[in-house]
């Protein structure tokens, strides 16, 4: 059973531009949610997707922004890019239909914006 | 929301057991206790999930006492491999809008 891709793995912007990143869940999963990672803050929930509905949504700015289409696939979008938001960005994936479960990562998108 | 509270960071030796405490107060009724691990440049891995009492599996051991405000990760006979950070992780899995939040992790840190 294929895990959660991630792509792009690496990727380098500038500051002001857009980025991308796309997730491929777990065959079967409905749910996907985003993460943000840095050594600072750590790990920080971004958002939430189930069937195609954000469900939550992280203490983050508008310039994040995501969306889940009809089979399961993610993305998440990050416009104007600024210096702070060089990071590991985590897509997990999961059952999310009972109470008990586990989230399953991919490898992440390390995004740095110079 | 439940937040978590562990120790910033540990350390320890091949062969010894490590438990890792997470506090976490607030804890709802539908709450499970989750622990995650991650290596550098990984996306975290499940490691143990429980509810109240005991769960043990082939890597780990969970242990939530009555009231549930804490819970201790017990890693038995460390190895240098199991260097990584532990998350500990309180929430609801299968509830609509639910925000999983992680908590700061505790560094492991295994010495020969």
């Amino acid at each position: 059973k294929a895990g959660v891709t991630q792509t792009p793995r690496y990727l380098i912007k500038t500051r002001g531009q857009q980025v991308t990143l796309s997730c491929s869940p777990i065959s079967g999963h409905r749910s996907v949610s985003w993460y943000q990672q840095t050594p600072g803050q750590g790990l920080q929930f971004l958002f939430e997707y189930f069937s195609e509905t954000q469900r939550n949504k992280g203490n983050f700015p508008g310039r994040f922004s995501g969306r889940q289409f009809s089979n399961s696939r993610s993305e998440m979008n990050v416009s104007t890019l600024e210096l702070g938001d060089s990071a590991l960005y985590l897509c997990a994936s999961s059952l999310a239909v009972q109470p008990t479960g586990e989230l399953f990562f991919g490898e992440g998108s390390r995004l740095t914006v110079l | 929301l439940a937040k978590t509270t562990q120790p910033i960071s540990m350390d320890s030796y091949e062969g010894q057991e490590v438990n890792i405490t997470c506090s976490h107060n607030n804890i709802a009724t539908n709450d499970y206790i989750t622990w995650y691990q991650q290596f550098p440049s990984q996306g975290p891995r499940f490691i143990i999930q429980g509810y109240k009492t005991k769960v043990t599996n082939e890597v780990a051991s969970l242990f939530i006492p009555a009231d549930r405000k804490s819970s201790t990760l017990s890693l038995p006979r460390v190895s240098l491999s199991d260097t990584a950070v532990y998350y500990c992780l309180v929430g609801d899995m299968g509830n609509a809008g639910n925000m999983l939040t992680f908590g700061g992790g505790t560094r492991l840190m295994v010495k020969p």
